[in-house]
């Protein structure tokens, strides 16, 4: 069980182009889901908290109009990079808590390179 | 502020025990947790800690000292497939984990 998926696992996109990346809760009901990003060598960082049905709350230094995060349903969070630039390549990671504890499910996480 | 320190590098022989430590200053703790985390990989769970004390599971054990800020990840009868970055994460108020930079051990046969 608490198995978090992540879609595109790898996505290339041009200067400039947005994308979208979706985590999905397979098997549980996600309260909570939160975003990472991950530059190479580097521990993973907290973008953005996402919670069902109310607008994410984003970490200081991340701009919330390039990095938009919906959390329409209790099982799908979407973050999309708007106008991405090569600098935002990176490992983006997401996961997920249930109605019951703490313990964040993380996703196999999406690498995104921008050319 | 928050802070977590932990080695960069570690390598350790096939078959023998390594003790990977991080320290923590953080406003806020719910416990702490260590998580494995191979190339280009999400990270996977290892261990809770929220109480002072050891905690066992199999080959891998866990530490915490809140008193004194520190936790170490015990590693038992090492294996090349451990080979892997190893993260620290302070919990904090409202479900936030916060990472160390992650400590890299390396395997040797």
């Amino acid at each position: 069980g608490a198995v978090v998926s992540q879609h595109p696992s790898w996505v290339i996109c041009k200067s400039g182009t947005s994308v979208k990346i979706e985590c999905r809760s397979l098997d549980f009901q996600a309260t909570t889901m939160f975003w990472y990003r991950q530059f190479p060598k580097q521990s993973l960082m907290l973008m953005a908290t996402s919670n069902e049905g109310s607008k994410a709350t984003y970490e200081q230094g991340v701009e919330k109009d390039k990095f938009l995060i919906n959390h329409a349903s209790l099982t799908l969070s979407t973050l999309t990079v708007t106008s991405a630039h090569p600098e935002d390549s990176s490992f983006y990671i997401c996961s997920a808590i249930g109605r019951v504890g703490y313990e964040q499910y993380f996703g196999p996480g999406t690498r995104l390179t921008v050319t | 502020g928050q802070n977590i320190d932990q080695p960069t590098e570690m390598t350790a022989t096939e078959g023998a025990i390594v003790q990977i430590n991080c320290t923590y200053q953080t406003s806020g703790f719910n416990g702490l947790f260590w998580y494995q985390q191979h190339a280009g990989e999400a990270p996977t769970f290892l261990s809770y800690n929220v109480l002072d004390g050891l905690e066992e599971k199999g080959r891998f054990s866990s530490f915490l000292s809140r008193s004194k800020g520190y936790s170490y990840l015990l590693l038992k009868e090492l294996q090349m497939k451990d080979s892997a970055s190893y993260l620290c994460a302070v919990l904090r108020y409202g479900n936030k984990l916060v990472f160390g930079a992650g400590t890299i051990l390396r395997v040797k046969s």
